[in-house]
C-alpha cells in the first residue's frame, strides 16, 4: 500500500519567490495535517484538516503562509513570498480518525535562500 | 514550561545495554500517549502507543504514570538500529491538540 505521498523532496528557491508544498493522503485518511520541523522549534503543527475542511491553522506562522485540501486525495501548502527562516523539512501526516495514528510523508526539504 | 518536554539527549549507550527515559506533560487532561521514532533525515513512525496499565512490545516497554504525569520508554538488550531520535507525543483531547516534544537522541555503539 502507498503511504502518504509528498512532493517535491527537496527544494531550493530564492528568498520572494512562491513555494507549493503537495500531499496525497494515505486512501480512506480523513485527517491530514501538515508540519514543520526545525531543530531549533522541533515538530509544529501548521494546519489540521478533517473530511477536507480546515479545522485549526492557529499554527500557521503568518498570512504568508496558507494551505488548501480541494479533495479527499490532495492537499497544498503554499508560501508565498518565502523567506529564509522558512527554511525546514515541512511533513504532511494523515489518519483515519483526527485522534488516531498518524502517517507521515517523507517530507520536503525547503531551503530558502 | 513546555507542553511536553524531553531529555535532548543524547544517550549513547553500547550494545546490549538498557536504556531508559522520560518525558514529562503539563496537561493534566492529556487523553493519549505514544512513542515516534525518527530516524536521520526521514520521517516519524509510530513506535507504540502509551496505555494506562503499561505495554510491552519485544524490547519495548512504555510506561504511563499520571499521577506524576510522565510517560516513560524502556528498551532492553539494545541493538545498533536502535539508534535513532525518540518522540513522545501526547494528545491533550483534539488533533490540533497533539504536542509532539523534541525528542530524545539515541546512540548505540558497537
Amino acid at each position: 500500500d502507498a503511504g502518504v505521498i509528498q512532493s517535491p523532496r527537496h527544494e531550493v528557491t530564492e528568498m520572494g519567490q512562491e513555494v507549493t508544498l503537495r500531499c496525497k493522503p494515505i486512501s480512506g485518511h480523513n485527517s491530514l495535517f501538515w508540519y514543520r520541523q526545525t531543530m531549533m522549534r522541533g515538530l509544529e503543527l501548521l494546519i489540521y484538516f478533517n473530511n477536507n475542511v480546515p479545522i485549526d491553522d492557529s499554527g500557521m506562522p503568518e498570512d504568508r503562509f496558507s494551505a488548501k485540501m480541494p479533495n479527499a486525495s490532495f492537499s497544498t501548502l503554499k508560501i508565498q513570498p518565502s523567506e529564509p527562516r522558512d527554511s525546514a523539512v515541512y511533513f504532511c501526516a494523515s489518519s483515519w480518525d483526527n485522534q488516531e495514528t498518524q502517517y507521515f510523508g517523507p517530507g520536503t526539504r525547503l531551503l530558502v535562500l | 514550561r513546555k507542553e511536553v518536554e524531553q531529555d535532548p539527549g543524547p544517550f549513547n549507550v553500547p550494545e546490549g545495554a538498557t536504556v531508559a527515559f522520560n518525558c514529562t506533560y503539563s496537561n493534566s487532561a492529556s487523553q493519549s500517549f505514544f512513542w515516534y521514532r525518527q530516524d536521520c533525515r526521514k520521517e516519524p513512525k509510530l513506535l507504540m502507543s502509551v496505555y494506562s496499565s503499561g505495554n510491552e512490545d519485544g524490547r519495548f516497554t512504555a510506561q504511563l504514570n499520571r499521577a506524576s504525569q510522565y510517560i516513560s520508554l524502556l528498551i532492553r538488550d539494545s541493538k545498533l538500529s536502535d539508534s535513532a531520535t525518540y518522540l513522545c507525543v501526547v494528545n491533550e483531547g483534539s488533533a490540533s491538540k497533539i504536542i509532539f516534544g523534541s525528542g530524545t537522541r539515541l546512540s548505540i555503539r558497537p
